[in-house]
């Protein structure tokens, strides 16, 4: 079935380095990949996705680029911010199939200092 | 839109109790997932229904839980009786057919 694999947390960054959050897929047909971002306390948000092959979804300053030959969909942002702190997780979606069922990661806690 | 709106946001029952959760869907979205939350196991998907059909209940732990959703607008998950074990933030989400999911707040429940 379905998998996705993400880079075990916690990652702790200062304020302003480069963020790198791994995400690799398994999947038998044509996914859409997302990134979903939990803050304290808080539900799930769709923070970006990306529906085809080489396709890159943004948002908030973090970037993301649907690689089919490597099955990787990276979460990149340039600067974080002590705001960023969060828990990213990466997800899948055949839209094939009835619902659009969500198989996410395990999710990366992000922590960012000051 | 208020977006999925789950009651309540925090629960605390004893062993032994039922426990309800409710969630409204986003109107017009066709999909509605329950997912549970902790620390140990991450985010699990128990159920999901299409059109208000379950699809997929697989992720279900056991009899004790159930759900329904009697109509587009309305679902609810039951626990009964209630274990210390199911003490978990669980989500609801709704679904368009485009792969557009969104999570409500959370209902936290407390089993004591």
């Amino acid at each position: 079935g379905d998998s996705v694999t993400q880079m075990e947390g916690p990652v702790t960054l200062s304020e302003e380095a480069f963020l790198t959050i791994n995400c690799t897929y398994t999947a038998t047909g044509y996914p859409s990949l997302f990134w979903y971002v939990q803050y304290p306390g808080e539900g799930l948000q769709l923070l970006l996705k990306a529906t085809k092959a080489d396709d890159k979804g943004s948002n908030k300053g973090f970037e993301a680029t649907y690689r089919k030959e490597t099955t990787s969909f990276h979460l990149e942002k340039g600067s974080v911010q002590v705001s960023d702190s969060a828990v990213y997780f990466c997800a899948l979606s055949d839209l094939r199939n009835a619902g659009n069922m969500l198989t996410f990661g395990g999710g990366t806690r992000l922590m960012v200092k000051p | 839109d208020a977006g999925v709106i789950q009651s309540p946001r925090h629960e605390v029952t004893e062993m032994g109790q039922e426990v309800t959760l409710r969630c409204k869907p986003i109107s017009g979205h066709n999909s509605l997932f329950w997912y549970r939350q902790t620390m140990m196991r991450g985010l699990e998907l128990l159920i999901y229904f299409n059109n208000n059909v379950p699809i997929d209940d697989s992720g279900m732990p056991e009899d004790r839980f159930s759900a329904k959703m009697p109509n587009a607008s309305f679902s609810t998950l039951k626990i009964q009786p209630s274990e210390p074990r199911d003490s978990a933030v669980y989500f609801c989400a709704s679904s368009t057919g485009q792969g557009l999911t969104f999570f409500g707040q959370g209902t936290r429940l407390t089993v004591v």
